[in-house]
């Protein structure tokens, strides 16, 4: 199975902060990553596929880069409603895996 | 409107069973593969197991192969888990998800004690 290494595990940052999380994958998965985030008590909702595709309703503050084994999720300018936990998935082959999580948090 | 609801979880003692349902609505179930993705207390996300369009190719995680299985029905739009020998470990909310994890259901919760 691929495994996929998420870092940092958590961060605090302040509204206003541009916010990077990395994903690294054991192989090559070409650019079939995505980018989840979940609140407490809710479903995880998609937000980048195919490592850098905005999900349709997704802000534009969020953008995804990579291929190959190396992937990252940059927020721009944090905003309140940001502060969640955000989870790197691969979908190149079954297995599926995700990252080990990134929590947000509020500085 | 998109959507998949889960339903069938509930408290069991290990060793018991218990099916999981997913109802779609809103979109071509049968034109999409579909996963089973759980959520242990406090944990992050697993993905479980896949099925085919058709039905005709099944997936599982490590963690629960020979003890679950996927399968689906077309003509009702609903997705299924067949948990058996259930462990403490499978303690989760359990979530349906679309191909492309672009649509997930709410999450119906497996409690596994004694």
């Amino acid at each position: 199975a691929i495994h996929m290494t998420q870092s940092p595990s958590s961060l605090s940052a302040s509204v206003g902060d541009r916010v990077t999380i990395t994903c690294r994958a054991s192989q090559d998965i070409r650019n079939d990553l995505g980018w989840c985030q979940q609140k407490p008590g809710k479903a995880p909702k998609l937000l980048i596929y195919a490592a850098s595709s905005l999900q349709s309703g997704v802000p534009s503050r969020f953008s995804g880069s990579g291929s190959g084994t190396d992937f990252t999720l940059t927020i721009s300018s944090l905003q309140p409603e940001d502060f969640a936990t955000y989870y790197c998935l691969q979908d190149y082959n079954y297995p599926l895996t995700f990252g080990g999580g990134t929590k947000v948090e509020i500085k | 409107e998109v959507q998949l609801l889960e339903s069938g979880g509930g408290l069991v003692q290990p060793g018991g069973s218990l099916r999981l349902s997913c109802a779609a609505s809103g979109f071509s179930f049968s034109s999409y593969a579909m996963s089973w993705v759980r959520q242990a207390p406090g944990k992050g996300l697993e993905w479980v197991s896949g099925i085919s369009r058709s039905a005709g190719s099944t997936y599982y995680a490590d963690s629960v192969k020979g003890r679950f299985t996927i399968s689906r029905d077309n003509s009702k739009t609903t997705l299924y888990l067949q948990t058996n020998s259930l462990r403490v470990e499978d303690t989760a909310v359990y979530y349906c998800a679309k191909d492309g994890m672009d649509v997930w259901g709410q999450g119906t919760t497996v409690t596994v004690s004694s």
